[in-house]
């Protein structure tokens, strides 16, 4: 099974609306990594976050990891058409030896 | 740097034909990643390789699968014999480790 889950699975907003999706996974992590994926196209990181790290903010996106509860949240602010794609999570786990998994996703559709 | 670099980009061939994906990742990386993505099972992680050593080929669905990487700056994916139900896009990142994987723009194989 993925170690890292994302929910919702898909979200459809207006341009200027926030978004908001979350990612649960199940043992410890060394950091845990925000991914964007426009179709047909590789994934590209967003943001890292590390396990003794609460908060992170890069321009119109905020991460937050709770390890007590396991999960993480990625917030884009003031979406805009462009931010359209695939939003993945992934984990870096130091006991599974660095392996890098991802879950499966939030599709994110930003309506002009 | 170039970035990760997968070739082929696209790759049609018929079942029972052996397939070769190749990778170049990053330049210093010591981590290399070779995943597979479908709309019903995501993005899988196949195989991945520390210092061109593997350390977990545990997602690799059967022993016609094989991945290796000969020197640092080279990894190969092979299939053989290939079959329709392998149809999907083979993706390579590569990392340094502790840090966030950087993603080829992936081979997408059709096998008929």
């Amino acid at each position: 099974s993925q170690q890292g889950e994302e929910d919702p699975q898909a979200l459809s907003i207006q341009e200027g609306e926030n978004a908001t999706m979350n990612c649960s996974y199940k043992t410890s992590i060394n950091n845990l990594q925000w991914y964007r994926q426009n179709s047909g196209r590789g994934l590209v990181h967003l943001i890292l976050i590390r396990s003794n790290e609460r908060e992170k903010h890069s321009g119109r996106l905020r991460v937050t990891l709770d390890t007590s509860k396991k999960s993480s949240s990625l917030l884009i602010t003031a979406s805009r058409a462009a931010d359209t794609a695939s939003y993945f999570c992934a984990t870096d786990a130091r006991a599974a030896g660095n392996k890098l998994t991802f879950g499966g996703g939030t599709r994110v559709l930003v309506k002009p | 740097d170039a970035g990760v670099i997968q070739s082929p980009r696209h790759e049609v061939t018929e079942m029972g034909q052996e397939v070769t994906l190749r990778c170049k990742p990053i330049s210093g990386h010591d981590y290399l990643f070779w995943y597979r993505q479908t709309m019903m099972r995501g993005l899988e992680l196949l195989i991945y390789f520390n210092n061109n050593v593997p350390i977990d080929d545990s997602g690799m669905p059967e022993d016609r699968f094989s991945a290796k990487m000969p020197n640092a700056s080279f990894s190969t994916l092979k299939i053989q014999p290939s079959e329709p139900r392998d149809s999907a896009v083979y993706f390579c990142a590569s990392s340094l480790i502790g840090n966030w994987a950087f993603f080829g723009q992936g081979t997408r194989l059709t096998v008929v």
